[in-house]
């Protein structure tokens, strides 16, 4: 079945320490997204890419960096430089590139500080 | 940039009676609308969206929306609900042009008391 695969499920960060999170995607769909999720707050937008090798900051890029070596893939890594990383990661991918497509949603990562 | 609002961040409703969610949204050009459904501790799943034509909107699990753009409002209705049917729904918008991402509210909790 096609589908978004995000792993790992659950994530524990150290203190100074980058995390990746990964995201793979079978649907061969062109754009990619990382929202990061906090209770009552919706979800916010971090990176998203439109095309291989090519990404763009959202509304809190700040403490996040990625990737899009791959067409499938998109990781995203939480640096040290990202105080309050304590969130459910939710990655999304969409057909095409127009807003007017929805978006296919992964399970989630749920990163906790230890 | 386009912005949405829901107005209720919880909504207790009993079993088999109808519910409605709401949605407004603000923005300066046309606009796709979405509602996406998240159950505990996974992805979102589209329920339904509206991009453009007919106003009234039906999506999977008996739910359907109403677009209407002098009250800039993409209200969430379902007749009869479900225990099922508790979870985290979410409005989301999209503006014309690039695949440059969601703008989501800040969800609403559905509660089907029994």
């Amino acid at each position: 079945d096609g589908g978004i695969t995000q792993s790992p499920k659950y994530l524990f960060r150290k203190e100074g320490q980058n995390v990746t999170l990964s995201c793979e995607q079978n649907l061969n769909h062109d754009a990619m997204y990382w929202y990061r999720q906090d209770p009552g707050q919706g979800l916010r937008l971090i990176y998203y890419s439109q095309i291989v090798n090519d990404f763009q900051k959202g509304d809190i890029a700040e403490g996040y960096s990625v990737s899009r070596e791959k067409k499938e893939s998109f990781p995203l890594t939480v640096t040290s430089a990202q105080k309050n990383p304590t969130a459910f990661y939710l990655c999304a991918s969409q057909y095409g590139t127009e807003n007017n497509q929805p978006q296919h949603f992964g399970d989630g990562t749920r990163l906790s500080i230890l | 940039a386009q912005s949405v609002t829901q107005l209720d961040s919880q909504v207790p409703v009993f079993e088999e009676a109808p519910v409605e969610l709401r949605c407004n949204y603000s923005s300066s050009v046309s606009v796709y609308l979405f509602w996406y459904v998240q159950y505990p501790n996974q992805g979102l799943q589209l329920l339904l969206k509206y991009l453009s034509g007919s106003t009234l909107v039906k999506g999977i699990n008996g739910f359907e929306a109403e677009f209407n753009k002098s009250q800039t409002s993409f209200h969430l209705r379902k007749p009869s609900v479900h225990i099922s049917d508790t979870a985290e729904y979410f409005c989301a918008v999209s503006e014309g042009g690039g695949a440059d991402g969601l703008t989501f509210g800040k969800g609403t909790h559905l509660i089907i008391q029994p």
